[in-house]
């Protein structure tokens, strides 16, 4: 079985600031997928970056990157000028390659509550 | 728009009941999901399809129903067998999985226990 653990309940970082939340996860697996979601107070759920494992090139999306570390199995995002909107609980996630059997399910962290101050 | 709606957005449940969530796709998406959360938990699995008419239990799914007559709908029963239904439920689809993995959310439903 897979897991992932976010091991920081809560950051804040002030506005315009750079900000890395971290995330490690545990897998047997060679072929999977990363991705990273964010909860804002309206509670939807929205999809920040994805990283496929294979790819060593680590993803980004505008002011969101990650570094992606295979070996090590950590899986960070770093957020750079942090915006007031940026405020919302960030979850890391993991999908193991798809199979017919079992198809695609996402195992989540606990989440990281990140508060962007003006 | 295509998108995920869930309905209601609040339900209230008395004891011995059962309530049914609603979720409803126009993505065309082949895949549903039902996933739990409770507060300062991450989202934990109900049950997912992959494809009309069938369906898997996820990891929490005692306590829980759903079916999938149809490739837009996967409605979620949270019987009086779960004894502690109080939590926000969300509803994800995604589409071709071999290609493209990314679940989309719907807008979620909160469930308490009157």
């Amino acid at each position: 079985a897979q897991t992932v653990t976010q091991s920081q309940p809560e950051m804040s970082v002030q506005e315009a600031e750079t900000v890395t939340l971290s995330c490690t996860y545990d897998t047997s697996e060679s072929n999977y997928y990363l991705f990273w979601y964010k909860q804002p107070p309206s509670r939807q759920m929205i999809l920040v970056i994805r990283q496929e494992a294979y790819k060593q090139q680590n993803a980004t999306e505008n002011r969101f990157s990650v570094n992606f570390q295979k070996a090590a199995k950590s899986f960070s995002l770093k957020i750079s000028d942090s915006q007031l909107g940026d405020t919302a609980m960030y979850f890391c996630a993991f999908m193991r390659r798809y199979q017919e059997t079992s198809g695609s399910r996402l195992t989540f962290g606990e989440g990281t509550q990140l508060t962007v101050n003006p | 728009d295509g998108g995920i709606t869930q309905s209601p957005k609040y339900l209230f449940r008395k004891e011995g009941q059962n309530v049914t969530l609603s979720c409803e796709q126009n993505l065309n998406h082949d895949a549903m999901y039902w996933y739990r959360q409770d507060p300062g938990q991450g989202l934990r699995l109900i049950y997912y399809s992959q494809i009309v008419n069938d369906f898997q239990k996820g990891d929490i799914a005692e306590g829980y129903s759903v079916s999938r007559e149809k490739k837009e709908s996967f409605p979620l029963t949270v019987t009086s067998a779960q004894k502690n239904p109080t939590a926000f439920y969300l509803c994800a689809s995604s589409g071709d999985l071999r290609v493209k993995n990314i679940q989309y959310f719907g807008a979620g439903t909160r469930l308490s226990v009157l």
